[in-house]
């Protein structure tokens, strides 16, 4: 099975700033990366795909990098409603894994 | 647009069966692979089964081969869930989604807790 790691487990920042999140893979899932935010109570929502490609209404702040094993989400400038978790989940090799997550939340 | 909406969820005895149930509609339901995915409470994310556009393939977790049937009906619009033999650690939110790989849309979830 393929283990996806987040760092960091929290990442506390304050409105407007820059943020990345970091998804490392065990072994080279290509480019079949997908990352989520999950608010309290709803259900995860898909922000990127493929690794680099927004999803439909995904702003333009939020953008992915990376290939192989090393991944990273990169918010350009933190909105109050960003504050949540984030997922990022490997589809290349079944079962399709998901990271713990990264927390972030109001400095 | 695309909604997807499950059905089924509730208390169950560990080592008891229940059945979910997920109605898709605002797409052609036959053209996409459909999974489920499931949350324990407060924990993170994980990719239970999922079933091949035509029903032909099907796909599972080793936590769940042999305990559960992932099914669909086109005819319907329905993709489906048999649980069997449930255990305490199945308890989760379970999520419907379209696609076989990353969630692309997916319903609000339906709990499923196992318990005595």
């Amino acid at each position: 099975e393929t283990v996806m790691t987040q760092s960091p487990a929290t990442l506390s920042v304050s409105p407007g700033e820059r943020d990345t999140l970091s998804c490392r893979a065990s072994q080279s899932v290509s480019s079949n990366l997908a990352w989520y935010q999950q608010k309290p109570g709803q259900a995860p929502r898909l922000l990127i795909y493929g690794a680099s490609a927004r999803a439909t209404g995904i702003p333009a702040r939020f953008s992915g990098s990376g290939s192989g094993t090393e991944f990273t989400l990169t918010i350009s400038s933190l909105q109050s409603e960003d504050f949540a978790v984030y997922y990022c989940q490997q589809y290349n090799n079944w079962p399709w894994t998901f990271g713990q997550g990264t927390k972030v939340e109001i400095k | 647009e695309v909604q997807l909406l499950e059905s089924g969820g509730g208390l169950v005895q560990p080592g008891g069966s229940l059945r979910l149930s997920c109605a898709g509609s605002g797409f052609t339901f036959s053209n996409y692979a459909m999974s489920w995915v499931r949350q324990p409470p407060g924990k993170g994310l994980e990719w239970v089964s999922f079933i091949s556009g035509s029903g032909d393939k099907t796909y599972y977790v080793d936590s769940v081969k042999g305990r559960f049937t992932i099914s669909r009906d086109n005819s319907k619009n329905m993709l489906y869930v048999q649980m069997n033999s449930l255990r305490v650690e199945d308890t989760a939110v379970y999520y419907c989604a379209r696609r076989g790989d990353y969630l692309e849309s997916r319903g609000q979830g339906t709990l499923v807790t196992v318990s005595s």
